[in-house]
């Protein structure tokens, strides 16, 4: 099984803050990277999926970046507010169906 | 549109016991998901259909585990019988698998919280 890795595990931000964190994944045999955003009791969100190396994709105040050649993504939040309260998964697709390996997430706090 | 629809919401059960999840994936989604998120990980594959076919299921405790999609439409997860380690949400997920697929979006319902007493 391929690990995928986030990193920190959780963190606390304070509002207006900026804050980004990591997704390490093999760089071998990629396929795409997925971003989720889960919010206690409520499905996981996508935010952006990720094929090419050097992708930059961005929604609102939440971008990302890829690096394919040395496993890793980031996820940045900009002017972090507390709705941005969730826990934040990457997930690597291991093969061509599209099956995800999913990270532990990051658990990100905003508060006032 | 409407989104992926799972009940029950919750379930409490002895060990021992039976349970069944059920899943409801976006009209037209040609590819379903079963995952199951222990608490302090990430979701983890347990099987994925394409249509009513089974793609993936190499996660899938088979001894006490099920899953079936008749007509290639909604979706049943069955454990029989359940297991303390089972406590966990179950995640139900559709995609639309059009060509590009390892790109496909997936889309999760609320998921199932199991607690396996």
């Amino acid at each position: 099984i391929l690990n995928v890795e986030q990193s920190p595990q959780s963190l606390h931000v304070q509002e207006g803050d900026s804050t980004n964190f990591t997704c390490s994944f093999p760089s071998s045999n990629f396929y795409a990277l997925h971003w989720y955003r889960w919010e206690t009791a409520k499905s996981p969100e996508a935010l952006f999926v990720m094929t090419l190396n050097g992708d930059e994709k961005k929604k609102g105040r939440i971008s990302a970046t890829l690096n394919t050649k040395e496993g890793y993504s980031y996820l940045y939040i900009k002017g972090s507010q507390p709705e941005d309260s969730a826990t934040y998964l990457c997930a690597f697709a291991t093969d061509s169906w599209g099956k995800l390996q999913f990270g532990a997430g990051t658990q990100v706090v905003v508060t006032p | 549109e409407a989104g992926v629809a799972q009940s029950p919401r919750y379930k409490i059960i002895e060990k021992r016991q039976s349970v069944a999840f059920w899943c409801n994936p976006i009209s037209g989604h040609a590819t379903l998901y079963w995952y199951q998120q222990i608490l302090g990980q990430g979701p983890k594959l347990l099987i994925q259909f394409q249509n009513n076919g089974v793609v993936d299921d190499s996660q899938l405790p088979k001894d006490r585990f099920s899953a079936e999609r008749l007509k290639g439409v909604d979706s049943t997860l069955k454990i029989q019988p359940a297991k303390l380690e089972d406590s966990a949400v179950y995640l139900c997920a559709s995609s639309w698998r059009g060509l590009a697929g390892v790109a496909d979006t997936q889309y999760f319902g609320p998921g199932t919280r199991l607690t396996v007493l």
